[in-house]
């Protein structure tokens, strides 16, 4: 089993839609939990951390549930430019934050 | 530009020959990781300097793989006797610990073998 499992998508959106993508990671004892973002042929970056109490930025909402190991983010009235790749990413327990990144869930949106 | 480097951004190479790739991190950042991304997939993580020191070598990194960070600030990659399996984009990233956890990437080093 991967350490941390996405649908690969892709995601083929209208403009204004909201679209979710789930993610779920097989180590109970991960602590830190991230969505990243990377556009075609660019460097993964940080879209936001995932908390336990669920979080929201703006049109973004990242959610956890530990008992399930499972992690959710949420787009909500999709833009052209959200057209990425979104990289579920967990923490590997240890003494220092190695990242492990999943696959990758592929969203195109189109007008 | 204060962010990741990574030199070169392309590298095309013929198979059995040596390449070296070189990352410089954000200056203040002590903690510095090598990934490996193929097409489709995601980073897959290689190695791991905390300053100086190699702390971890992922399992992926075979004997012809080696990396460095003399003095604690940019880190070189080489591989040796390059295989066609090799061809990837390798993306260097680096964090300020135990403070921030957010790992910043460079923009890759694009290794194409022939």
């Amino acid at each position: 089993r991967k350490e941390v499992e996405q649908d690969p998508g892709p995601f083929n959106v209208p403009e204004g839609a909201t679209v979710a993508f789930n993610c779920t990671y097989s180590n109970s004892a991960s602590q830190s939990f991230f969505w990243y973002r990377q556009d075609c042929r660019k460097e993964p970056k940080l879209l936001m951390s995932v908390y336990s109490s669920g979080n929201e930025d703006g049109r973004f909402t990242a959610q956890l549930n530990r008992a399930s190991q499972y992690i959710s983010l949420l787009i909500r009235d999709s833009k052209l430019s959200d057209s990425a790749t979104y990289l579920c990413v967990v923490n590997k327990p240890g003494g220092y934050n190695k990242l492990i990144f999943g696959a990758g869930t592929r969203l195109a949106v189109h007008p | 530009d204060t962010g990741v480097s990574q030199d070169p951004r392309h590298k095309i190479t013929k198979r059995g020959q040596n390449v070296t790739f070189r990352c410089d991190p954000i200056s203040e950042h002590n903690r510095l990781y090598w990934y490996r991304q193929t097409l489709g997939q995601g980073p897959e993580f290689l190695t791991y300097f905390q300053n100086e020191a190699q702390l971890e070598k992922s399992r992926l990194l075979s004997d012809r793989f080696s990396a460095e960070r003399p003095k604690g600030s940019f880190s070189t990659l080489e591989i040796q006797r390059t295989e066609q399996g090799d061809s990837a984009m390798y993306l260097c990233a680096s964090s300020l610990a135990p403070e921030n956890e957010k790992l910043f990437f460079g923009s890759g080093t694009q290794l194409s073998v022939l």
